[in-house]
């Protein structure tokens, strides 16, 4: 079935040092939508990017993605982390195809801890 | 605007006892529903979703039950609560499959 791994359950960072979460899945469906959410402390997880355009660089509040199809990979980057960056990051996969019905996957979540 | 209300925020409940969790949305006209389970450490975890009143699909078997009695709401319940139920329980909706998910405040279940 579908899948999304995230290798790091932990990050620990310190502030202005680039961020790099990993993120591949599986699926059978030729049309993957990927995304990444965050979870703050004792927050509902918000929608931080998402794509399906393979190749193709988002961007949103200084986070980036590109979902790569050939490596089924959609790897969260930041140039430089800063402290409220520290949140609970999921990568989740849905299917455009819609023979999945409306499933959304879930990664197990990485945790990132930024330093002063 | 769109908002997304969950009830109650906490809850702490016995072992065997029922529950019945709640969810409205408002400002948005057949979204599509979703409850999920967030165990205490653990990853998000789909439970149920409805596309249309009176339609649920179960996607995860965790002795719970879902309803859509009218199209802006969306209620999880089970007659007795296990231990394994204690967790962060998230109501979302979106537009269409594979779109943006928008997720409640969640409610804290803790069984006793």
């Amino acid at each position: 079935g579908d899948s999304v791994t995230q290798t790091e359950g932990l990050v620990t960072l310190t502030e202005g040092l680039p961020v790099m979460l990993n993120c591949t899945y599986q699926t059978i469906y030729s049309n993957p939508f990927l995304f990444w959410y965050v979870q703050h402390l004792n927050e509902s997880p918000r929608l931080l990017l998402k794509s399906f355009t393979d190749n193709k660089r988002t961007e949103h509040q200084g986070f980036h993605a590109t979902l790569h199809k050939s490596s089924s990979s959609f790897h969260l980057q930041k140039s430089s982390a800063q402290l409220s960056d520290s949140a609970l990051y999921y990568c989740a996969l849905s299917d455009l195809g819609g023979s999945s019905g409306n499933k959304l996957i879930f990664g197990i979540g990485t945790l990132l801890s930024v330093k002063p | 605007a769109q908002t997304i209300h969950q009830w109650p925020v906490a809850e702490i409940k016995a072992v065997g006892s029922p529950l019945s969790l709640g969810c409205t949305i408002k400002g948005k006209s057949s979204p599509n529903l979703y409850w999920y389970w967030q165990a205490t450490g653990g990853t998000l975890q789909q439970l149920f979703y409805s596309i249309t009143v009176g339609q649920v699909e179960s996607v995860v078997q965790l002795n719970l039950s879902a309803s859509r009695p009218k199209d802006d709401q969306f209620i999880l319940s089970t007659e007795k609560l296990l231990l394994s139920h204690s967790g962060f329980y998230l109501c979302a909706w979106s537009l269409d499959r594979a779109t943006e998910v928008f997720f409640g405040k969640g409610t804290r279940l803790t069984v006793v």
